[in-house]
């Protein structure tokens, strides 16, 4: 259980235009979920944090209007990269907190990780 | 602003050998600390979490330490083998489910 997917695992894209990559719960609620981006030889950073039917939180030096983030709903958050440019390109991995754990039936603070989107904008 | 560093960034041992990977925070004020593996190109596999009550946890040949008030981890990997080749990540808990990473230790374990 507790598995986390991203679509599409890679996907190449034109200078200006817009990329959406899909993460979802496949056999869990997720009302908080993350999204985090990789640099070559670099560690993961957070960007934002997506709640279910609000805002996200974006963290400091992020560009909400550049990368849109929706949690339409309990099993599904979405970013969006717009007008891609080639600095853009990055691995973006995201993660879930499962509800249980927001709950507080969870001794531990798990949050599960996404096989990762490879995003290269030429 | 918690900043989390990890020692060595690259380690290449033959298969066998037991190994040490190192993880340092500035902030002592954490929730858990977790160790990471992460083949290329893929995403993360959560191997051992340790809550900041707690001392080590293991799991199988793998074993985590956590020192909180002097900031530092252990991995400890015995009898290493090929496929334990990876990069190790270490993240801090800093907020409830806000982790910050560290930068990584890529490791070889040659036949």
């Amino acid at each position: 259980g507790a598995v986390v997917s991203q679509h599409p695992s890679w996907v190449i894209c034109k200078s200006g235009t817009s990329v959406k990559i899909e993460c979802r719960s496949l056999d869990f609620q997720a009302t908080t979920m993350f999204w985090y981006r990789q640099f070559p030889k670099q560690s993961l950073m957070l960007m934002a944090t997506s709640n279910e039917g609000s805002k996200a939180t974006y963290e400091q030096g992020v560009e909400k209007d550049k990368f849109l983030i929706n949690h339409a709903s309990l099993t599904l958050s979405t970013l969006t990269v717009t007008s891609a440019h080639p600095e853009d390109s990055s691995f973006y991995i995201c993660s879930a907190t499962p509800d249980w754990v927001l709950a507080g039936r969870s001794s531990y603070n798990e949050q599960f990780f996404g096989p990762g989107t490879r995003l290269t904008v030429l | 602003k918690q900043e989390v560093t990890q020692i060595p960034a690259a380690l290449s041992v033959p298969e066998g050998e037991n190994l040490v990977l190192n993880c340092s925070f500035t902030d002592s004020a954490i929730y858990n600390l977790q160790w990471f593996r992460q083949d290329p190109g893929k995403g993360l596999t959560s191997l051992l979490l340790i809550q900041s009550s707690q001392r080590e946890q293991t799991s199988g040949r793998l074993n985590a330490s956590l020192d909180k008030s002097s900031g530092r981890s252990t991995l400890y990997i015995a009898a290493s083998q090929p496929g334990d080749s990876a990069t190790y990540l270490c993240a801090v808990s800093t907020g409830f489910q806000k982790l910050v990473f560290g930068t990584g230790t890529r490791l070889l374990v040659s036949p």
